[in-house]
């Protein structure tokens, strides 16, 4: 099994610009979890789906923020207008039942 | 609300033994375990769930107290690869298994040969 995939690996924008993070979990797996990672906030939970629809999104920051699975395999996290403090690294993780939650490489993304 | 994890940071010898805490104020379905290596995802350690719960492998094992909303993950005769940084990740009650963690802030720890 690849594990999950994200892309890009590394995003460089400016300010005001759109992102738009990818994420395919594994196969068969029916829950999907965005987190950001930062050195200030630690790694935070985002939003999460459970078979393609968000249950959980009170981690999202701001409306600027919002995320998609529109099939199974895969996921979106946007972000528009993107800032300087959305700067951090975005993982993707998934699982089945049972609990253990495998994480994507992530995306590092730098707003200047 | 975040668990409490400690020691923030430790420094053994190769060899020795360490000890990571973890504490949360809400009563938790189980408690996740990852390892994170510099520039690295975190990686999957072991998963405890409700109920006065041990597990371990190899020189690694933990243990959960549900009635202290507590677990301890127990490094014995630590190797050089176990450096890293030790996040515990708590899921609440009525999670079911496939709830979004909280992590901790984590516990840095630098294996010395």
């Amino acid at each position: 099994d690849a594990g999950v995939i994200q892309s890009p690996r590394h995003e460089v924008t400016e300010m005001g610009q759109e992102v738009t993070l990818r994420c395919k979990p594994i196969s068969g797996h029916n829950s999907l979890f965005w987190y950001r990672q930062t050195m200030m906030r630690g790694l935070e939970l985002l939003i999460y789906f459970n078979n393609n629809v968000p249950i959980d999104d009170s981690g999202m920051p701001e409306d600027r923020f919002s995320a998609k699975m529109p099939n199974a395999s895969f996921s979106t996290l946007k972000i528009q207008p993107s800032e300087p403090r959305d700067s951090a690294v975005y993982f993707c993780a998934s699982t089945s039942v049972g609990g253990e939650q495998y994480f994507g490489p992530g995306t590092r993304l730098t707003v200047t | 609300q975040q668990p409490v994890q400690s020691p923030q940071a430790v420094i053994l010898r190769e060899g020795e033994d360490a000890v990571i805490n973890c504490s949360s104020s809400k009563a938790l379905y189980s408690v996740h375990w990852y390892r994170q290596k510099h520039g690295e995802a975190p990686v999957f350690l072991m998963i405890l769930l409700k109920g006065g719960e041990q597990k371990g492998h190899d020189k690694i094992s933990a243990s959960f107290n549900e009635k202290k909303q507590q677990s301890s993950l127990y490094l014995t005769a630590s190797q050089l690869s176990y450096s890293g940084t030790y996040f515990c990740g708590t899921e609440r009650i009525g999670g079911g298994g496939a709830d979004g963690l909280t992590f901790g802030k984590g516990t840095h720890l630098i294996i010395q040969p």
